[in-house]
């Protein structure tokens, strides 16, 4: 079975500032897909990045990147120039590709605040 | 576009009343799932839909019952409500299964307390 860990359950960073949030998960499958959704305070939770395995180029979005390392099963979510609209939970999820249509496998989640 | 909208934003029961949590979409998705989010865990499934009529179990089905006869509605119904039912509730969509990458769309999410 896939397992998702975030092992950092909050992190607080400055505005302006880098943070970077870590991720790892366990499968023995090649291809998959990673994704980062965010949570705000308004709890409506929306999509941030994702990554396929099979790419090596590391995705990005704007101020959001990610760090994927498809040995080490690590795949960290960089966000550069935080803003205050940063604050959230933020939570990584898994997919096989080869798997079912619908077993997303989502981590604890971690919650991220910009401070002034 | 509305997205996905779900009714009511929050709500109490007594434990062993029932309760429909409404979830509606207006993006023509095929996919759609029910999520539970408990204090510090990730989301766990519950049911998931992929189109009108058909439904099946997630991870986390005991204790609920959903239906789907439009493509826009995906109602979930909490028989005998107990309080281990006490969570926040997401719905979500999605226009294809999510193995190929694609992406979930969430509702606002329902606070559920059971007491």
């Amino acid at each position: 079975a896939q397992t998702v860990t975030q092992s950092q359950p909050e992190m607080s960073v400055q505005e302006a500032e880098t943070v970077t949030l870590s991720c790892t998960y366990d499968t023995s499958e090649n291809n998959y897909y990673l994704f980062w959704y965010k949570q705000p305070p308004s709890r409506q939770m929306i999509l941030v990045i994702r990554q396929e395995a099979y790419k090596q180029q590391n995705a990005t979005e704007n101020r959001f990147s990610v760090n994927f390392q498809k040995a080490a099963k690590s795949f960290s979510l960089k966000i550069s120039d935080s803003q205050l609209g940063d604050t959230a939970m933020y939570f990584c999820a898994f997919i096989d590709s080869g798997g079912s249509n619908y077993k997303l496998t989502f981590g604890k989640g971690t919650l991220l605040t910009v401070n002034p | 576009n509305a997205g996905v909208t779900q009714t009511p934003k929050f709500r109490i029961l007594k434990i062993g009343q029932s309760m429909t949590l409404q979830c509606a979409q207006d993006m023509n998705h095929n996919y759609m799932y029910w999520y539970r989010q408990d204090p510090g865990m990730g989301l766990k499934l519950i049911y998931y839909s992929v189109g009108a009529g058909i439904t099946d179990k997630g991870e986390v089905p005991n204790g609920y019952n959903v239906s789907r006869s439009t493509t826009e509605d995906f109602p979930l119904r909490l028989e005998l409500a107990a309080p281990s039912q006490t969570s926040v509730y997401f719905c979500a969509s999605s226009y294809s299964g999510l193995a190929g990458g694609n992406e979930q769309f969430f509702g606002p999410g329902t606070r559920l307390t059971v007491l």
